[in-house]
């Protein structure tokens, strides 16, 4: 089972509103990622977790934030968010090794938000 | 840094071959990766090769490695109207970290 999958599929916020995104996997994948991916664009890195712990953040403003509660859950918590930040939100998973060979991505379906 | 080239549009006819090219310009890269995306879909893995590697081949798939020119290629045989997406390449030292190609559009006619 390769599957990553994120809840909701679409999103309709207000500058105003606190939602949040879901991602969970099953492959016993010990790294996750958060991904933002405009239209036509590839995907850019926001976040990495791996053991539960915030390895990467890439200079993401604090209207995001990441949760990882266990294993195979990670949240995207938005508040406040601006127009600019509608995209499609990717979650993707990986093992963590000792070699590039555990480190494939295996990404979900997205979350496709509009901030109106 | 990192920096991974493709061409961005490709257009076929059905039942061609279609080849769709990357360079990149880590030498570090250890795994290059071809990823598919459907219009408002996730990214789909399709196959990945090893810096070691000259080649491999996956059903309608084939990658082809050439290390010394940095140079990635996708060759997919007899492309059907299904085929039609956006490709990208990616590139890893490992660790997690991947760096993407801006993507080339797979248009398949019929």
């Amino acid at each position: 089972d390769t599957e990553v999958t994120q809840t909701p599929k679409h999103l309709v916020m207000g500058m105003t509103n606190k939602k949040s995104l879901k991602c969970e996997q099953h492959m016993g994948h010990r790294a996750m990622y958060w991904y933002k991916q405009k239209a036509k664009k590839p995907p850019e890195l926001m976040f990495v977790y791996s053991y539960e712990k915030l390895s990467i953040n890439e200079s993401v403003p604090s209207r995001f934030s990441p949760e990882c509660p266990n294993s195979s859950l990670l949240n995207l918590h938005l508040h406040a968010l601006q127009p600019e930040d509608s995209a499609l939100y990717l979650c993707a998973s990986s093992q963590v090794g000792t070699s590039p060979s555990t480190d494939t991505q295996y990404f979900g379906p997205g979350t496709r938000l509009t901030v109106l | 840094g990192e920096d991974v080239e493709q061409s961005l549009f490709l257009s076929v006819r059905e039942g061609d071959s279609s080849v769709i090219n990357c360079t990149y310009t880590d030498s570090s890269s250890t795994y290059l990766y071809w990823y598919k995306q459907e219009p408002g879909a996730g990214l789909q893995l399709l196959t990945y090769i090893f810096s070691n590697m000259d080649m491999k081949q996956d059903q309608r798939l084939t990658v082809l490695l050439n290390k010394k020119d940095k140079h990635l290629s996708l060759r997919i045989a007899d492309t059907q109207t299904g085929d039609s997406a956006i490709y990208f390449c990616a590139e890893s030292p490992g660790y997690s970290t991947l760096t993407f190609g801006k993507g080339t559009m797979l248009l398949v006619s019929p």
